[in-house]
């Protein structure tokens, strides 16, 4: 089984200023991961996503991800934020089972809060 | 493009009662999914299909039922809606297995179970 861990519920942050969202994840089998977003009553957007290669991710709106095999993380970074990064950020994992993905497992998600 | 389209987008229903929510794309996707939002819990996967003719049972797939006779729609339907059932419910779609293709979501569907 997988399951994914976002250990922060909320992060408030100054607009202009770096942040990082964690998400770790646990699986008994090589993963895929991945980082969406969900703008305020919108449906779930695809920010990047780490099948295999270089471990350092980057993604849509100046996002990048670092995956991380020892520590089982796949955090998300950006340098600068802006008001409109406000969102709810979801990490998720899948893994191939040999006749197809199981779907995708959720994080129960990060609330970015930008303050002016 | 419409993309992946849900109707309705809110719905209120009285305990017991059934309804289907709907789910199209026009990707010409073989993968669907339909996940269900609940504050604090994030996403969960009710039930996919892998193409017309395939469905498969998700995280909770109890209460639920879907079918998939085209390519285009997947449709869920709730037999007998519970307030336990009341979430935003989000429709899914990718062109291969969802493992390396991009999933595009819905909207949502909104419902309340009174």
């Amino acid at each position: 089984a997988q399951s994914v861990t976002q250990l922060d519920s909320q992060v408030p942050v100054f607009e202009e200023a770096p942040v990082e969202l964690r998400c770790n994840y646990s699986s008994s089998v090589s993963v895929y991961l991945f980082w969406y977003v969900q703008y305020p009553n919108q449906g779930l957007q695809l920010l990047l996503k780490y099948l295999s290669g270089s471990t350092l991710v980057k993604g849509i709106n100046g996002f990048e991800a670092e995956f991380n095999k020892s520590q089982t993380s796949f955090h998300l970074r950006k340098p600068s934020v802006h008001i409109s990064d406000t969102a709810e950020y979801f990490c998720a994992v899948t893994h191939y089972s040999g006749g197809g993905a199981d779907g995708l497992t959720f994080g129960k998600g990060t609330h970015l809060i930008i303050q002016p | 493009n419409a993309g992946v389209t849900q109707t309705p987008k809110f719905q209120v229903l009285k305990t017991g009662q059934s309804m289907t929510l709907q789910c199209a794309q026009d990707m010409n996707h073989e993968y669907m999914s339909w996940y269900r939002q609940d504050p604090g819990m994030g996403l969960r996967l009710i039930h996919y299909s892998v193409g017309a003719g395939i469905t498969d049972q998700g995280e909770v797939p109890n209460g639920y039922n879907v079918s998939r006779s085209t390519t285009e729609d997947f449709p869920l339907r709730l037999l007998s809606a519970a307030p336990s059932q009341t979430s935003v419910y989000f429709c899914a779609s990718s062109y291969g297995a969802g493992i390396t293709d991009t999933q595009y979501f819905g909207p949502g569907t909104r419902l309340t179970v009174l």
